[in-house]
């Protein structure tokens, strides 16, 4: 099993709610990570946990909250965002953390906040 | 400041072979150069990875010259379905180590 998976596909959230997004992989894989993308863009490293640890935070807001259950679930919970937190939200595993490693990314959740 | 840099835009034909090039000046020592592809709406998927000299597989070749400064994906006989953006990933050393994403060449290929 070589898939990623994401809930929910589409969110959309008021500045003052609090939601979850979801990432599972079952490929035995031990780094995970979020990324934001906005249009046009590449995209953004937000976070990284190796080893169920996290690992890598670039500085992200504190409205961003990561998780990891274990080492196949992902989770990052959302509270009062901004609208420019608005995009399309992936999350990725890997063997490990570098480059040495491909990446498998889940198709992402659209989040749109109002 | 590490960087890569891809060109913002390419345009072809099916049936011809593209070639795509990511320069990296500060990649790390250790670390390989990754290639995926976008769909709209998609995640990224994987192409090609490759540390030095050539890669190929069943879709694309990867160069890279001995200075690992920069890197050619090439897509021998594109399709219409080659449609997409084209992203390099590296790792790179300043004072820390970094995964960083090129900007990405959105590929159009015509009939």
């Amino acid at each position: 099993d070589t898939e990623v998976t994401q809930t929910p596909k589409h969110l959309v959230m008021g500045m003052t709610n609090k939601k979850s997004l979801k990432c599972e992989q079952h490929m035995g894989h031990r780094a995970m990570y979020w990324y934001k993308q906005k249009a046009k863009k590449p995209p953004e490293l937000m976070f990284v946990y190796s080893y169920e640890k996290l690992s890598i935070n670039e500085s992200v807001p504190s409205r961003f909250s990561p998780e990891c259950p274990n080492s196949s679930l992902l989770n990052l919970h959302l509270h009062a965002l901004q609208p420019e937190d608005s995009a399309l939200y992936l999350c990725a595993s890997s063997p490990g953390q570098r480059t040495t490693y491909e990446q498998y990314f889940g198709p992402g959740t659209r989040l749109t906040v109002t | 400041l590490a960087k890569t840099t891809q060109p913002i835009s390419m345009d072809s034909y099916e049936g011809q072979e593209v070639n795509i090039t990511c320069s990296h000046n500060n990649i790390a020592t250790n670390d390989y150069i990754t290639w995926y592809q976008q769909f709209p709406s998609q995640g990224p998927r994987f192409i090609i990875q490759g540390y030095k000299t050539k890669v190929t597989n069943e879709v694309a070749s990867l160069f890279i010259p001995a200075d690992r400064k920069s890197s050619t994906l090439s897509l021998p006989r594109v399709s219409l379905s080659d449609t997409a953006v084209y992203y390099c990933l590296v790792g790179v050393k300043d004072s820390n180590y970094q995964l960083i994403w090129g900007a990405g060449t959105k590929l159009i290929i015509k009939p």
